[in-house]
């Protein structure tokens, strides 16, 4: 049984760098899939951030691609996130998941973990 | 960039058929998967690939897309179906797309 799991701190300062890791059990990272970040503001709907294939390729929203990195460590079987210069509109839920390669749907995702932009 | 819209909300009776739109340009063309989630969960995955039902989601949920629409329907809609859901189109030129999504109401 697939699990995602985020960690990362909660509460982040203006203007500082986001950093979120997901770390995989029960599963692989192989051509069948993708792994991504989606975000969740409190109370809104949801934003696709950014997705890794296991070549290492990346492929963000267009919106924050100024400012998200995602990479992963697949020795370690985790994939990360780096949102820089964070305002407090960056403030939300923030799910890791595993999307299906060829249809792009979202089979899986982590608990999500809150994070609060704030000085 | 490509957009998909969703009515804000949705109204239906216990028993009855609840429809929820998704619609974008040409999305016909794209992958769109339907995700259900409650207060405080995560979305689960309720539809992909247009009209497929992952196991375990019972057979009342049902997806179609065809030229600018797709849309989630719900026959016999129950109370424990009372939730916020997602539409996502997916092609390979612009990825994830997610609607704004709809708020299920069942009263």
């Amino acid at each position: 049984q697939l699990q995602l799991q985020e960690s990362g701190p909660g509460l982040v300062k203006p203007s500082e760098t986001l950093s979120l890791t997901c770390t995989v059990s029960g599963g692989s990272f192989n051509s069948s899939y993708f792994w991504g970040w989606i975000r969740q503001p409190p109370g809104k709907g949801l934003e696709w951030i950014g997705i890794i294939y296991y070549s290492g390729s990346t492929y963000f929203n267009p919106s924050l691609k100024s400012r998200v990195t995602i990479s992963a460590d697949t020795s370690k079987k985790q994939f990360s996130l780096k949102l820089t210069s964070v305002t407090a509109a960056d403030m939300a839920v923030y799910y890791c998941a595993r999307l299906v390669a060829n249809w792009g749907y979202v089979d899986s995702w982590g608990q999500g973990t809150l994070v609060t932009v704030s000085s | 960039s490509y957009e998909v819209i969703q009515p804000p909300s949705v109204s239906v009776s216990p028993g009855q058929t609840a429809s929820i739109t998704c619609s974008g340009h040409r999305l016909g063309d794209r992958y769109v998967s339907w995700y259900q989630q409650k207060p405080g969960q995560s979305p689960a995955l309720v539809i992909h690939q247009d009209t497929k039902r992952p196991s375990g989601i019972p057979e009342r949920f049902s997806g179609s897309n065809s030229g600018n629409t797709a849309t989630l329907t719900i026959s016999g809609t129950q109370a424990l179906d009372e939730a916020d859901y997602y539409c996502q189109a997916w092609d390979s030129n612009t990825y994830v797309v997610f609607g704004g999504g709809t708020r299920l109401t069942v009263l």
